[in-house]
């Protein structure tokens, strides 16, 4: 069955740095997409960026981009330039039929 | 597009009573999830239907969960006996086809006195 696990519970940065979010998961698929989803306090989840899991090249948003490794299965989510707007719980998802969520990470960003 | 919409937002109901909650998936898209959202267990599917029919529902608790996809355009979550530990937020998603992102609803915030 497939995982998502990720390991920090809780994260901070100061505005304008630089955070890294990690995420492992567990396949035997080789065809698949990833996910990271933001959920501010509106509960409302929010797609922040998606990989492909045959494309080598790591997606980027603005200021959101992914480290993937597939051989790894490891997928982090790199936020540059904080902004008090991405404090949020960020989730880790793996889709092939089925989307599977991470326990997620409580992002606080400090002014 | 709306998106995907559900209702109701926010229910209060008395253990032992039957909920409802309902789900409006974005037109055309042809899978549709449900989630139940604590903060002890996190994020669960709990069901998931493909063109209307249910794929995987070893998600679902107890036999006191029921959900149906009477056609594309809607779906039903129902909890017959309601208990306190239902108490949680539902989400409901679709996505396009099966490697294509999910989009959420508002979500639901179940609380069972």
């Amino acid at each position: 069955a497939q995982t998502v696990t990720q390991s920090q519970p809780e994260m901070s940065v100061q505005e304008a740095e630089t955070v890294t979010l990690s995420c492992t998961y567990d396949t035997s698929e080789s065809d698949y997409y990833l996910f990271w989803y933001k959920q501010p306090p509106s509960r409302q989840m929010i797609l922040v960026i998606r990989q492909e899991a045959y494309k080598q090249q790591n997606a980027t948003e603005n200021r959101f981009s992914v480290n993937f490794q597939k051989a790894a299965k490891s997928f982090s989510l790199k936020i540059s330039d904080s902004q008090l707007g991405d404090a949020a719980m960020y989730f880790c998802a793996y889709k092939r039929d089925n989307l599977f969520f991470g326990t997620g990470t409580r992002l606080t960003v400090i002014p | 597009d709306a998106g995907v919409i559900q209702s109701p937002r926010h229910e209060v109901t008395e253990m032992g009573q039957e909920v409802t909650l309902r789900c409006k998936p974005i037109s055309g898209h042809d899978y549709l999830f449900w989630y139940r959202q604590t903060m002890m267990r996190g994020l669960e599917l709990l069901i998931y239907f493909n063109n209307n029919v249910p794929i995987d529902d070893s998600g679902m608790p107890e036999d006191r969960f029921s959900a149906k996809m009477p056609n594309a355009s809607f779906s039903t979550l129902k909890i017959q006996p309601s208990e306190p530990r239902d108490s949680a937020v539902y989400f409901c998603a679709s996505s396009l086809a099966a490697r294509h992102e999910a989009f959420f609803g508002q979500g639901t915030r179940l609380t069972v006195v």
